[in-house]
């Protein structure tokens, strides 16, 4: 079966400061993996998913992930954190195109 | 491209009456999914269509919930009764075909039984 652990239920940073909101998973099979960003009162935010290929993938709004199947890892980081990036971040599992996986979130909070 | 559709976007009821919610994916999406997300936690899935039918709905506590999806578009979760402990915000979500299917959700139904 597939699990999530999100280590840290909450991380906060200063403005400007680096992002690491860590994810490891577990499965039988390749995994896809998926970080998706959560707003107050709204639905979740596809940021970025690594499916085969390159395993240092690119999302939106400047945050990226690494898939590191030695560590089972695929932690989400981003250089330089924004006030605008406060919200909770979610890292999910799917294996062969089913449902997701969720952990159970990491609350972001941002500090100027 | 419109987005996930979904409303109301919130409900307060008493216990033991019914609630409907409604979900419409985004066009060409073949698979819609519900979840329900308790508070501080991660989705949890309810139930998977794939077109009309479902073929996943093993989550979906069957003695008070039903789903349908009619003519494989918008769908619709009914709670009949609904109990303090189904309180939560329920997500739509939406797939293309492909290995991937990567989803994308609505803005969800945030639910208050009282």
């Amino acid at each position: 079966a597939q699990s999530v652990t999100q280590l840290g239920s909450h991380v906060s940073v200063s403005e400007g400061a680096l992002v690491l909101l860590r994810c490891n998973y577990s499965s039988s099979v390749p995994p896809y993996l998926f970080w998706y960003v959560q707003y107050p009162n709204q639905g979740l935010q596809l940021l970025l998913k690594y499916t085969t290929g390159a395993t240092l993938v690119k999302g939106i709004n400047g945050f990226e992930a690494e898939f590191k199947k030695s560590e089972t890892s695929f932690h989400l980081t981003k250089p330089s954190a924004h006030m605008s990036d406060a919200a909770e971040y979610f890292c999910a599992v799917s294996v062969g195109g089913t449902a997701l996986i969720f952990g159970k979130g990491t609350t972001l909070s941002v500090s100027s | 491209e419109a987005g996930v559709v979904q409303s109301p976007r919130y409900k307060i009821i008493e216990k033991k009456q019914p609630v409907a919610f409604w979900c419409n994916p985004i066009s060409g999406h073949n698979t819609l999914y519900w979840y329900r997300q308790n508070l501080g936690q991660g989705p949890e899935l309810l139930i998977r269509y794939e077109n009309e039918e479902a073929v996943d709905d093993s989550q979906l506590p069957k003695d008070r919930f039903s789903a349908e999806r009619l003519k494989g578009v918008d769908s619709t979760l009914k709670i009949q009764p609904a109990e303090l402990g189904d309180s939560a915000v329920y997500l739509c979500a939406s797939s293309p075909a492909g290995a991937t299917r990567t989803q994308y959700f609505g803005p969800g139904t945030r639910l208050l039984v009282l």
